[in-house]
């Protein structure tokens, strides 16, 4: 049972661009949460997702950002118009269920670079 | 304001000797729990605590959740260099994704 997959591990895009940034949940799991750390800072959640809804988007910066987690395939996070402040670590966490009586799984970070 | 408080943000120790992180809440939780962060990947979960005063283990790592549960601690015994990296705390605040603090950088030197 391969954990949570995320990719590309890495992802540099210039000023303007846009970014993707991919999830497989664990095989099993239909709740989805993304992350952002920051250098030096911790984890800030941004969205939660289940198959084809969004749970709770209140961490999400209003403008560019948006999250989707459709019946078939992996779940995106996408970034448009890039800034330098959009440089981080976003990670993806799934679980089977309501993370309160279960842990979340993280995969290894997708590591954006704005320049 | 941050939910989470961690203590220390940093920490050098000797290879061989204990330590502990600290991870306090202004909220009751209904949930805690502990990851390892290796630099530059992702988390390793650790241990959940869920109710007040529990206590669990695992090789040389012992976490802690108050009474109150609003003060969770993780203690490690005869610390390794392969016990480095970052201690992260999370916690649900209630049917909610999960809280969590900034992290606790960990180097234990030979």
């Amino acid at each position: 049972n391969a954990g949570v997959m995320q990719n590309p591990r890495h992802l540099v895009r210039r000023r303007g661009q846009e970014a993707r940034l991919r999830c497989s949940p664990m095989k099993g799991h239909s709740h989805v949460y993304w992350y952002r750390q920051l250098p030096e800072e911790g984890l800030k959640f941004m969205v939660y997702l289940q198959k084809e809804n969004i749970i709770d988007e209140s961490g999400m910066p209003k403008e560019r950002f948006s999250a989707e987690f459709p019946k078939e395939g992996p779940s995106i996070l996408r970034i448009q118009q890039v800034v330098r402040g959009d440089s981080a670590a976003y990670f993806c966490a799934s679980s089977p269920g309501v993370v309160s009586v279960t842990e979340a799984f993280f995969g290894q970070g997708t590591r954006l670079t704005v320049v | 304001s941050q939910e989470l408080e961690q203590s220390p943000q940093s920490l050098i120790v000797q290879e061989g000797k204990n330590l502990t992180i600290n991870c306090t809440s202004s909220k009751t939780l209904y949930g805690l729990y502990w990851y390892k962060q290796k630099y530059g990947e992702g988390l390793i979960f650790l241990m959940m605590l869920q109710k007040g005063g529990e206590e669990k283990s695992h090789e040389k790592i012992t976490a802690k959740l108050d009474e109150k549960k609003q003060q969770s601690s993780l203690h490690i015994t005869a610390s390794q260099p392969s016990h480095a990296g970052i201690y992260l705390c999370g916690a649900d605040m209630r049917n909610t994704p999960l809280v969590f603090g900034k992290g606790t950088r960990l180097s234990v030197i030979a």
